[in-house]
């Protein structure tokens, strides 16, 4: 079965921190694809990023930089002297492949960020 | 270039009724899905659906039901409704073209409230 686990519901900071959001995943398939989302108070889904099963280079975006290590099945998130705006639910998904079609998402519990002027 | 595009954004019905909830994808995304998120069950899988055809299918029950159109826009419908469906729907559309695991981008989903 496939899972996805944020442990962390909430974290607080104050801006210009730094701040990680973990995200571990279990599945037994080799080919397989993660995703970060951000969802604001409006409801939207934001798509962060994709990484797949075979692409374990880290990615930084800006402030915002991802650490992909198959070894711990953990796909963590960082963001880099946070802001205000960055206050949001974070949600991390592993899509597996279903021989070739779209395959659906599974999300973790999310983690809220708030980050404090 | 358009988003996801769902309508309505907000509604409220009584308990047995039932409703319909509309989304317009992405131009060019043939894939459509349909997740439900509460409180409770965070975001969970409900359908996709390509070419018209429901091609996969979360663990809900009968009552959820969809359809997508030959022009990809798709549409859900709850029926006798419960106060447990109370819920933020949201659709979401990918590409899809031919390979697994292209990026899903989300609407900004329909939040309904059953009373």
């Amino acid at each position: 079965a496939q899972k996805v686990t944020q442990a962390q519901t909430e974290i607080s900071v104050v801006e210009k921190e730094d701040v990680t959001l973990d995200c571990v995943y279990e599945t037994r398939d080799t080919t397989y694809y993660l995703f970060w989302y951000k969802q604001p108070p409006s409801g939207e889904l934001v798509f962060l990023i994709r990484r797949n099963s075979f692409d374990e280079q880290n990615e930084i975006s800006g402030r915002y930089s991802w650490n992909f290590q198959k070894s711990t099945s953990s796909f963590n998130f960082t963001i880099t002297a946070s802001q205000v705006v960055d206050s949001a639910v974070y949600f991390c998904a592993l899509m597996v492949n279903y021989g070739g079609s779209q395959g659906n998402l599974i999300f973790g519990k999310g983690t809220k960020l708030s980050v404090k002027p | 270039k358009a988003g996801v595009t769902q309508t309505p954004r907000y509604l409220i019905k009584t308990r047995g009724q039932q409703v319909t909830l509309s989304c317009s994808p992405i131009s060019g995304h043939r894939s459509v899905s349909w997740y439900q998120q509460t409180p409770g069950q965070g975001l969970q899988f409900l359908f996709e659906y390509f070419s018209e055809t429901q091609r996969n299918k979360g663990n809900f029950p009968g009552r959820f039901s969809g359809r997508q159109f030959s022009n990809s826009r798709s549409e859900m419908n709850v029926s006798t409704l419960e106060l447990g469906d109370s819920a933020l729907y949201l659709c979401a559309s990918s590409l899809d073209a031919g390979t697994a695991g292209n990026t899903i981008y989300f609407g900004e989903g329909s939040w309904l409230t059953v009373v």
